[in-house]
This record gives C-alpha cells, structure tokens and sequence, in this order.
C-alpha cells in the first residue's frame, strides 16, 4: 500500500493480558517510530528505529513495554500485563531518513478492562 | 527535555475567515517545526512545516511563521473552509538527536 499500515486497529484485552501491534511502514522507509496517543492530547514519543536498530527507547513508559524491527521494515510493538493505563491510541510513522517528515498510520485503539 | 505549549486548545471560526494557532518551544536546539491536521479516528497528517534557517512558509491557505529568538512557531490558514474542521497539532523536533514533542491540540471548528 501507498501509506503506513497499522494492525489491528482495535484491540480490547483484560488487565494482564500480553498485546501485540503491528507497523508495516512505507516502503523505502528507513525510519519508523512509535508514539503513544491519550485522549485529547498530542502523540507522545515512545521509541525510534533507523532500520533495524532501536536508536532510542527513552519514551517507553516500563520495562512492560517492548518494540523490534528484525528486519528494517515490519516493527511490532509489544504490551506484556497490560494495565489499564495502557488504554491508548498507539501511532507508528515512518520516514525516509531521519525524523522528518514522518508519515502517520491510522493508529491502534488499545483498550484494557 | 523539550516543552511545547500549544494556544488556543479549542477555536471556532466562521466560514472565510482566517485562524491562528499558535506554539512555543523551550528547547534552542529544536530545529524542524511540522504541523498536522488529525481527523477523528484517522492518524495525523502533515499540512506543513518549517525548518530553522527559514522565517515563512506558505502552501496555498497554509502558512507558517517561525520566530527563533522567541522560540515560537504559528500556522495560519487563510479562507477557512468547513472541511478545515480538525484538531492541528504542533512539533518541535530537534533532528540532530532528539525526538519530535508534540502541543496537545487545537480543534478548529468552521462553521458554514
């Protein structure tokens, strides 16, 4: 597809539950990040990749949280015990180089019960 | 670590007239401005953006002004129109190390 691809794009898991969000980015895309998104406030950075190394993980709220992009392209964005919290719109964007200009996906609407 | 405040959070214009939102940033070392518009349950898109080594940017409706002795950036959209409804949110990214910092919003109504 022509943009950044997101999936699912809802999820509904029980507290403790491991989740798992995938990001199929634009291809030809070098970088990709994740940010988290709470209602009524602007994304917040989690991490960013440049291909498929983890340049920096310092938005990531725990050690619960976990993201990897094996080969430079497909990242997935992992959630083990899930707590309530966690309840977010999560954005991935890519770009070609660097951290501009980044193109969004649709995002994940994570909800935990 | 960089904070960007964002103003005014809500704003209702009425067709044809302009709207401004406007962002400030602490961080020197930011360097790259974007604006995105983001529709209810889509993701953001950008409409604009600016880098440091320029004042103004403009795209037809759209413009951006950067100040960087006040550190602070505006977007400004000429001729609204009601499909111009959204939430903008601002950026400051400094591309040399850091991370983009997002405003936490404007939602723009136009009404027709």
């Amino acid at each position: 597809g022509a943009g950044v691809s997101q999936s699912p794009r809802y999820k509904v898991a029980k507290r403790g539950q491991d989740v798992a969000l995938r990001c199929d980015p634009i291809s030809g895309h070098v970088s990709l990040f994740w940010y988290q998104q709470a209602l009524g406030q602007g994304p917040e950075f989690l991490t960013y990749f440049q291909n498929e190394a983890q340049l920096d993980k310092s938005g990531l709220p725990s050690d619960r949280f976990f993201a990897e992009r094996p080969e430079g392209s497909v990242s997935t964005l992992k959630i083990q015990r899930t707590q309530q919290e966690d309840s977010a719109v999560y954005l991935c964007a890519s770009s070609y180089a660097g951290f501009q200009p980044q193109h969004f996906g649709d995002g994940t609407r994570l909800s935990i019960l | 670590g960089e904070n960007v405040e964002q103003h005014p959070s809500t704003l209702s214009v009425q067709e044809g007239d302009s709207a401004v939102i406007k962002c400030t940033y602490s961080d020197s070392a930011s360097n790259y401005f974007p604006w995105y518009k983001q529709e209810l349950g889509k993701g953001p898109q950008l409409i604009i953006d600016i880098r440091s080594n320029v004042g103004e940017k403009k795209d037809q409706r759209i413009a951006v002004t950067l100040n960087k002795t006040a550190k602070h950036f505006s977007l400004h959209i000429t001729e609204t129109q009601p499909e111009d409804s959204a939430v903008y949110f601002c950026a400051a990214t400094n591309t040399n190390a850091g991370k983009s910092t997002f405003g936490d919003g404007t939602t723009l109504t136009v009404k027709p």
